[in-house]
């Protein structure tokens, strides 16, 4: 079974600096992807960034980017130059590629990210 | 931008009473799921919805669940019986496509917020 794991419930950073969420899965299939997603205080799901387990960069999106170490099953989450807007739950998210669980996403707790004026 | 909507954004119902939670997809997506997010957990899987039938279902997607697709654009989600337990906070997602092709991403709604007196 796939399994995700967020080491941190809260993080703070300071405005324009750079933060990392830490993202850890625990899977023994060779195929699967990692998800990113936002959830402001709002409640709403925003998709942040993607990393399928064959692609040899790390993926950026803008200011996101992940740091895919493979052989240490992490998944984390950079984000540069933080804005005040950045202040939301950050989860986690995996699915396999094949077979099983073919669609649904295993989430993480989250983190709470707070971004400092 | 396309975008997944969801109606209402808050369900207020009294234990033992249906209620619908409804979903329009972004419109050339195929593949559709609910999700949920108890208050302060984390967001768990309940149903895939494919080629007009479910394609998975977690534990949660008990008898008391079900899913429609009742016209070209649709999605619901009806709970026969609420009960106290099923307040949570409801995501519908739809991607373009399944697991197997890489990167697939799925798209959040909003969510409506249900709660059980």
């Amino acid at each position: 079974a796939q399994k995700i794991t967020q080491t941190q419930p809260g993080m703070f950073v300071q405005e324009k600096e750079a933060v990392t969420l830490d993202c850890t899965y625990d899977t023994s299939d060779q195929s699967y992807g990692l998800f990113w997603y936002k959830q402001p205080s709002s409640g709403e799901m925003i998709f942040l960034i993607y990393q399928g387990s064959y692609d040899e960069q790390n993926a950026t999106e803008g200011r996101y980017s992940l740091n895919f170490q493979k052989a240490r099953k992490s998944a984390n989450l950079v984000i540069s130059a933080s804005q005040l807007g950045d202040s939301a739950m950050y989860f986690c998210a995996s699915r396999l590629n094949y077979g099983g669980s073919q669609g649904n996403l295993i989430f993480g707790k989250g983190t709470k990210l707070s971004v400092k004026p | 931008e396309p975008e997944v909507t969801q109606t209402p954004s808050h369900q207020v119902t009294q234990m033992g009473q249906e209620v619908i939670l409804r979903c329009v997809p972004i419109s050339n997506h195929l593949y559709f799921y609910w999700y949920r997010q108890i208050l302060g957990q984390k967001v768990e899987f309940l149903v895939s919805f494919y080629n007009n039938e479910i394609s998975e279902k977690s534990e949660i997607f008990d008898d008391q669940f079900s899913v429609e697709r009742p016209d070209g654009s649709n999605f619901t989600l009806k709970i026969r019986s609420t009960k106290l337990e099923d307040s949570a906070m409801y995501f519908c997602a739809s991607s373009e496509s399944g697991a197997r092709k890489f990167g697939n991403i799925q798209y959040f709604g909003a969510g409506t917020r249900l709660s059980v007196l």
